[in-house]
């Protein structure tokens, strides 16, 4: 039982690449999330979702896409990546009724 | 919307007494959950204690309470018999819930508060 992991755990981009964060939880979690972590500014959700096939924007969507084709899997799509994404990237999963929510180790992404 | 503030942006306490972690909360859900989580310097975010906001207790968890006060929307955490290990940093978040007290799962976090734990 591996909990929520993502790959990778850091990453050095270019402005203007593009690439894709993997998260995947083996626990059958309905909940799905991404946030990200800038300093002084806790954490923000960028999109989550309650099933696969179902994905909705959260605070700052802006510049990500995300897809949910499996319960397992929730990808977050860089498209052009800029220097202000630059942050630490956190997904996580919650069984429906659950309160807490698992967090993956994270992903450290720098955008030059 | 829904926004949480935590005032303190670093506390100290001495090893083995308790310590208070200050929230407040606004939103104009009729129902929500309150959350409090740990983010050691290895960086994982590690769930503490979670308290509805329609419970009639305060929530309690091993050395973790949360002090609730509704009409005042604020959410404290109290840590009693602080240890080294508690050093961290201490985030304070909040999520819509339904009637039944089952949150969507969209957290929003405040800003945090570092706790150093002195021996």
């Amino acid at each position: 039982n591996a909990g929520v992991t993502q790959t990778p755990k850091f990453q050095v981009l270019k402005t203007g690449q593009s690439m894709t964060l993997q998260c995947a939880q083996d626990m059958n979690h309905e909940y799905m999330s991404w946030y990200r972590q800038d300093p002084g500014m806790g954490l923000r959700l960028i999109h989550y979702s309650v099933g696969a096939g179902i994905t909705d924007q959260g605070e700052v969507p802006n510049g990500y896409n995300v897809s949910r084709s499996t319960t397992e899997d929730f990808p977050l799509r860089l498209l052009s990546a800029a220097p202000s994404q630059t942050s630490v990237y956190f997904c996580a999963s919650r069984r429906q009724g659950a309160r807490g929510q698992y967090f993956g180790a994270g992903t450290r992404l720098s955008v030059l | 919307a829904q926004k949480i503030t935590q005032t303190q942006p670093g506390m100290f306490v001495q090893e083995k007494e308790a310590v208070t972690l200050d929230c407040t909360y606004d939103t104009s859900d009729p129902s929500y959950g309150l959350f409090w989580y740990k983010q050691p310097s290895s960086g994982e975010m590690i769930f503490l204690i979670y308290q509805g906001s329609y419970d009639q207790q305060n929530a309690t968890e091993g050395r973790y309470s949360l002090n609730f006060q509704k009409a005042r929307k604020s959410a404290n955490l109290v840590i009693s018999a602080s240890q080294l290990g508690d050093s961290a940093m201490y985030f304070c978040a909040m999520s819509a819930t339904n009637a039944g007290g089952t949150s969507y799962g969209k957290l929003t976090f405040g800003q945090g508060t570092i706790l150093t734990v002195h021996p």
